[in-house]
């Protein structure tokens, strides 16, 4: 089973919108972090925002939120107020336990498209 | 943020030549580095965790004897592809927790663009 599903391949948003990419996620740790990377034409991978399993609030970083509901195994990156220069590839990732040098296993990810 | 640098940024090869890329922590240690590949379109996907002073664990499916990985000290992680194929064009991206924030954030290098002629 995939471990983490994004499953938007691709999405458009206006300029100045807020979008949603979405991200479930399967494991059965209970200690577990997730990730979103950003990814552009270049090929470096950008990292943005970080949830742990134990955090009570959403995690926020500027133009960023992640939407964390555990119950339902998701985690969905919120991009508020939407520059051209945020098309890129967005990747959600997990890393498994609590040990902060445990491999991440990536979604395959959704290339968001900003429209002027 | 830690940086890792990652050379040659881009190589095109012969087929069955070798190619060697270089994965450097410039401002901490990197006891562990994680090699990626990904295809065009697709994810990144694990080949293999290096740790240094220790033979590298390879995923299921990545031949140990093609993908060549030293990680002989704490700053520098090396992947040799060897005898290359086409097959074996992608981008290759190495990343190591820095520990600094405690969260498993990983450095990512800029990634190697491989294309085997």
């Amino acid at each position: 089973a995939q471990k983490i599903t994004q499953t938007q391949p691709g999405m458009f948003v206006q300029e100045k919108e807020a979008v949603t990419l979405d991200c479930t996620y399967d494991t059965s740790d209970q200690s577990y972090g997730l990730f979103w990377y950003k990814q552009p034409s270049s090929g470096e991978m950008i990292f943005l925002i970080y949830q742990g399993s134990y955090d009570e609030q959403n995690a926020t970083e500027g133009r960023y939120s992640l939407n964390f509901q555990k119950a339902r195994k998701s985690a969905n990156l919120v991009i508020s107020a939407s520059q051209l220069g945020d098309s890129a590839m967005y990747f959600c990732a997990m890393r498994e336990g609590n040990n902060a040098g445990n491999m991440l296993t990536f979604g395959g990810g959704t290339r968001l498209m900003v429209k002027p | 943020g830690a940086v890792v640098s990652q050379h040659p940024s881009w190589v095109i090869c012969k087929s069955g030549t070798s190619v060697k890329i270089e994965c450097r922590s410039l401002d901490f240690q990197a006891t562990t580095m994680f090699w990626y590949r990904q295809f065009p379109k697709q994810s990144l996907m694990l080949m293999a965790t290096s740790n240094e002073g220790s033979k590298a664990t390879y995923e299921q499916g990545v031949e140990k004897d093609k993908f060549l990985i030293n990680h002989a000290s704490l700053t520098l992680s090396t992947l040799t592809v060897t005898s290359a194929h086409p097959e074996d064009s992608s981008f290759y991206i190495c990343s190591s927790p820095s520990g600094r924030n405690g969260v498993g954030e990983q450095y990512f290098g800029p990634g190697t663009r491989l294309t085997v002629t």
